[in-house]
């Protein structure tokens, strides 16, 4: 059973391109969190989602716009990708907000041409 | 002082070895605390959460130190399916991960 799971695995896209990421959590968490982890491997909270409402949204492009439908999905759209956005981006889950312990997908691999 | 605060390393350990590292925390109002191993290439996992009184799993010890404001992770006996970053994780209603720490386990 995958708890987190997030599609593509691999996206690879010339820049000005608009790309969707899409992950869902089949653990029952009220909380969804999109990071980005760079070539350093820092790994850095972009949004946090909590039963489909906006929590956390670090400082980040307005390119960069998450949608959750329900409580199970959070998806991340980008437009106008730049080289800067490559990176791999992870979804995770928790339960209760933070102070639990999160799941993580298996990441997305962007690399913009 | 950084938010989060991790050794880089790589600490390059023998086998069998012992093995500890601290990641330092700014925020002393700081409320949870956690410890995640990444391996090369997958996602982060959760390996323990730290508790105000410490705790154990198998070879794995995890401590926090509210006072001086830093947790710790023991490995004991460490096996070479060890090797990979350990990231540490402080929320203060704002979940921050540390850079991590690679530990490299050598045969």
């Amino acid at each position: 059973d995958t708890a987190v799971s997030q599609t593509p695995k691999y996206l690879v896209t010339q820049m000005g391109n608009d790309k969707s990421i899409k992950c869902e959590q089949n653990l029952g968490h009220d909380t969804m969190y999109w990071y980005k982890q760079d070539s350093k491997k820092f790994l850095k909270i972009m949004f946090s989602y909590n039963n489909k409402e906006l929590i956390i949204n670090e400082t980040v492009p307005n390119r960069f716009s998450p949608k959750s439908p329900d409580k199970a999905h959070l998806n991340l759209h980008i437009n106008s990708l730049e080289l800067g956005d490559s990176a791999v981006y992870f979804c995770a889950s928790s339960q209760t907000g933070g102070r639990q312990p999160q799941h993580f997908g298996d990441g997305t691999r962007l690399s913009i041409l | 002082r950084k938010e989060v605060e991790q050794d880089p390393g790589p600490f390059n350990v023998p086998e069998g070895a012992t093995v500890a590292f601290n990641c330092t925390y700014s925020n002393s109002a700081s409320q949870s605390f956690f410890w995640y191993r990444q391996d090369c290439r997958k996602e982060p996992k959760l390996l323990m959460s730290v508790y105000s009184s410490g705790n154990e799993d198998g070879r794995f010890t995890a401590q926090l130190n509210r006072a001086s404001q830093y947790i710790s992770l023991l490995i004991r006996d460490s096996k070479l399916s060890d090797s990979a970053t350990y990231l540490c994780v402080v929320n203060n209603d704002k979940i921050i991960f540390g850079k991590g720490t690679r530990l490299h386990i050598l045969p």
